[in-house]
This record gives C-alpha cells, structure tokens and sequence, in this order.
C-alpha cells in the first residue's frame, strides 16, 4: 500500500495566517493526489482534487501544489470556518489511501 | 446535488456481519460514470477506503479487508451496500458512503484523477456483545 504521511499532525494558528500542510507518499503517484476537509462529527468535504483543481464553491484561498511524492495545501488567509482536520488521499494505486490528518486549530 | 444517505444496524454482535446501506437521491446512481464507495473512520482516528463499486458490479476491495467485504448496487432502489463479515471490536467506526468521480487531463495519453466528491453523513456502527 501507498503510505501517505501528513505534516504537521497538529498546527495552532490565528485567523489571517498563511497556512501549509504537507503530505508525502511513500513512492510516486504522479498528481493524483485529493484534499479533504472534516469538521468535528461531520463527513469529510472534498476541496482540492487532481493535486490542485479546486472543488466548486471552496473559497479561493484554498490551493494546492506538488507532484510525483511531495504535495502542499495552502490557505493563503486563514478564516473561522477553517479550523478543522485536513486529510490528503491519494488516487493512483488501490488501495486508495489517506493521511493521518492534520488538526489546525485556533491560536 | 445528488445526496447520499448511510442507514443500517448502530450494533452488531462479534463474528456476525454488518450490513450497510446507503441511499442515493436527487440523482440517479445510474447517471456518469461514477463509481461508489465506503469508507470508515474509527472514533479519534484516520479513515480508510474500503472499497468501491460501479453500477456494472465492477469492483475494488481493499486486500485488507477483501476476504469479508461484499458490496452490492440496487439500481432500481437507488442504493448501493456493504457487507463485511466476521466483524470484530476493531470494526467499530464511523462508516461513510461516498461517490467517486474522475476527469481526464488534456494531455494524450490522457491520466485520469479519481475523487470522492459527495459524501454521506455516516453513520456509527459498534461491534460489541
């Protein structure tokens, strides 16, 4: 299986903030790379996919960068509404595979 | 937009199976070509894909869990389902339903990108006696 290792696993931050979460795999999976968003008791939200396609209707701050095994989800400003657990998962081989998470949280 | 709805026992006993559902409306689970998923996450942790299945039957397991899982496609209810068998305390979770899309890349030969772009609300099961 294709191991897919965020970082940080938690982050505090204020709202306004440039935030970047990364996310490795553990051998190449070209762009097909997808970013959720979970909220506490929520499903995931699919906000970025095919690397750095933005879903509709998520804001535009929200982008995406990388290739091959390196992958970045940047908020350029960070707002209320996005503290919350962000996920990677990869696409390019089954069994399709997540990360850990990562909690960004209010400083 | 189409909405996915998980349904299904909150409690299943230890070695008996667990049996999901999960609804799709305002849209048909015959219309794209999407394929449709469940995934789980147990309580503080990350998800797992367990796998997914296209209205033709064609399907992808997880080899973790392939040898208990069965999914199944209703079209004429508009459902799609999970079985897994043989189920233990470590199968309590959350589990999810999701739809799966893809879109090619300009380039030829095209590469195309899977995504789980709808998801149910999930639903908790626990394995417990």
């Amino acid at each position: 299986d294709i191991q897919m290792t965020q970082s940080p696993s938690s982050l505090s931050a204020s709202e306004g903030d440039r935030v970047t979460i990364t996310c490795r795999a553990s051998q190449s999976i070209g762009r097909n790379l997808n970013w959720y968003q979970q909220k506490p008791g929520k499903a995931p939200k699919l906000l970025m996919y095919g690397t750095s396609s933005l879903q509709g209707g998520v804001p535009s701050r929200f982008s995406g960068s990388g290739s091959g095994t390196d992958f970045t989800l940047t908020i350029s400003s960070l707002q209320p509404e996005d503290f919350a657990t962000y996920h990677c998962q990869q696409s390019d081989r089954f069994p399709w595979t997540f990360g850990q998470g990562t909690k960004v949280e209010i400083k | 937009q189409v909405q996915l709805q998980e349904s299904g026992p909150g409690l299943v006993k230890p070695s008996q199976t667990l049996s999901l559902t999960c609804t799709v409306s305002d849209g048909s689970i015959n219309s794209g070509s999407y394929s449709w998923s469940w995934i789980r996450q147990p309580a503080g942790k990350g998800l797992e894909w367990i796998g997914r299945i296209y209205t033709s039957g064609s399907n992808n397991y997880n080899p973790s869990l392939k040898s208990r899982v069965t999914m199944s496609v209703d079209t004429s209810n508009n459902q799609f389902s999970l079985k897994l068998s043989s189920v233990t305390a470590t199968d309590t979770a959350v589990y999810y339903c999701a739809r799966g899309a893809h879109y090619a890349s300009g380039s030829y030969p095209p590469i195309y990108y899977y995504y789980m772009d709808v998801w149910g609300k999930g639903t908790t099961v626990t394995v417990s006696s």
